[in-house]
This record gives structure tokens, sequence and C-alpha cells, in this order.
């Protein structure tokens, strides 16, 4: 089993559409868990810390189960410049600091007109 | 206060040729963590260090790479002998703590 999964997509939403990407972990002592969006042949970028208890930023809302291993990202009104690739994000602690980072795939979104 | 810099953003070497990949981190950020990016792949941890230190070198190949981050300078991430197989995008990411901030990378492509 790998160790992040997500769908790979390709999710195509038109603009205002709410899309909600899953992913799931094996390490059961994972710490720490993100959302990175990455676009086209570019750096990722840290889209949001995703925490037990779920928690909001904007259009953007993660949520956490740590029972099931699961962790989620929903979009709502989904704009153009929200095409990108979504990457579940997973850490192995190292006793406070963050050490490596764990990802998937990546979830492709493109946003249309 | 600038991000994390990467140079050469793009590298062309030919097989068996040596390729050195540089990486400074954002202002006072003590930890370095390089990742591999292959073609249509999700990035791959490779090595943690902080300053003079290597911490974490599990994802690090067993041969031909290595990694350092002396107390001057940047950190450096070395292939030497490459392969085509080692085409990729090479990303480093530092912290002070919780969040790895990326930098834009280094492509290598060995012909």
């Amino acid at each position: 089993r790998k160790e992040v999964e997500q769908d790979p997509g390709p999710f195509n939403v038109p603009e205002g559409a709410t899309v909600a990407f899953n992913c799931t972990y094996s390490n059961s002592a994972s710490q720490s868990f993100f959302w990175y969006r990455q676009d086209c042949r570019k750096e990722p970028k840290l889209l949001m810390s995703v925490y037990s208890s779920g928690n909001e930023d904007g259009r953007f809302t993660a949520q956490l189960n740590r029972a099931s291993q699961y962790i989620s990202l929903l979009i709502r009104d989904s704009k153009l410049s929200d095409s990108a690739t979504y990457l579940c994000v997973v850490n192995k602690d190292y006793g406070g600091s963050q050490g490596n980072l764990i990802f998937g795939k990546g979830t492709k979104l493109s946003v249309k007109p | 206060n600038a991000g994390v810099m990467q140079n050469p953003r793009h590298l062309v070497r030919r097989r068996g040729q040596e390729a050195r990949l540089r990486c400074s981190p954002m202002k006072g950020h003590s930890h370095v963590y390089w990742y591999r990016q292959l073609p249509e792949e999700g990035l791959k941890f490779m090595v943690y260090l902080q300053k003079e230190n290597i911490i974490d070198e599990s994802g690090m190949p067993k041969e031909r790479f290595s990694a350092e981050f002396p107390k001057e300078g940047p950190s450096i991430l070395r292939i030497q002998q490459v392969v085509r197989g080692d085409s990729a995008a090479y990303f480093c990411a530092s912290s002070s703590g919780k969040t790895q901030y990326f930098g834009p990378g280094t492509r290598l492509l060995v012909l």
C-alpha cells in the first residue's frame, strides 16, 4: 500500500462548482497533515494545514479522520485560478521539527469557464 | 525576506558528468530538505540536513548521490556520474520548525 494515496483525476469542473478531493495515508503514527498546491512546472506551495477538528480558509475546507486515516479538501465556488494539482501531504515528525514530508502524487483540477 | 533560492534553475548534463545543485534557505532557517520529482510522479523525500549535519538520508540513492549543508554557504546536492534516470526536478525546502517552504527547483536533464 502506498504511503499516501490520491485519485489522480483529472477533475474537470465549471466555474462556481464545488469539488472535493480525498486522500488516504497508511502510517497511523503520522502527526501532521497538509494540502499543497502545485502549478505546472512550479514548486509546491502550502495551501493549508489539516487539523483533527477540521479547518476552513475562505473557500477551502479541510477535514481529517484519524480513525479512517483519511483526509479531504473541499473547494467551494471554484475559480479559474484554482486549476492546479493538489497534493496531499503527511509529515514524519522528528520530535517537534517537521521532518520529511510524504507526498501523494496529486489530484489534477481543471476549472473551465 | 527572500524565499528559498535554488540554482541553477535548469541544468543539462551528459551521461557520466557531475551535477551540483545549490539551495540557499530562507533567512533564519536552519533545516534544509531535498526532494526529487520524476516526470509524472509525486515528490519523493531524499535527505534532511541541518547545519553541518545530515539528519535523515533515508531517501537518498545508495550510490552517486551526496548532500551537504556547510556552516557557511548554501546546501549542495551532488550527483556523480549522472545517468538518464536522474533527469527530474529537484526541489529544496527550508524551515525553522514546522512549515516547509519550497524553492523553485532545479530541472536536471541528462542527455
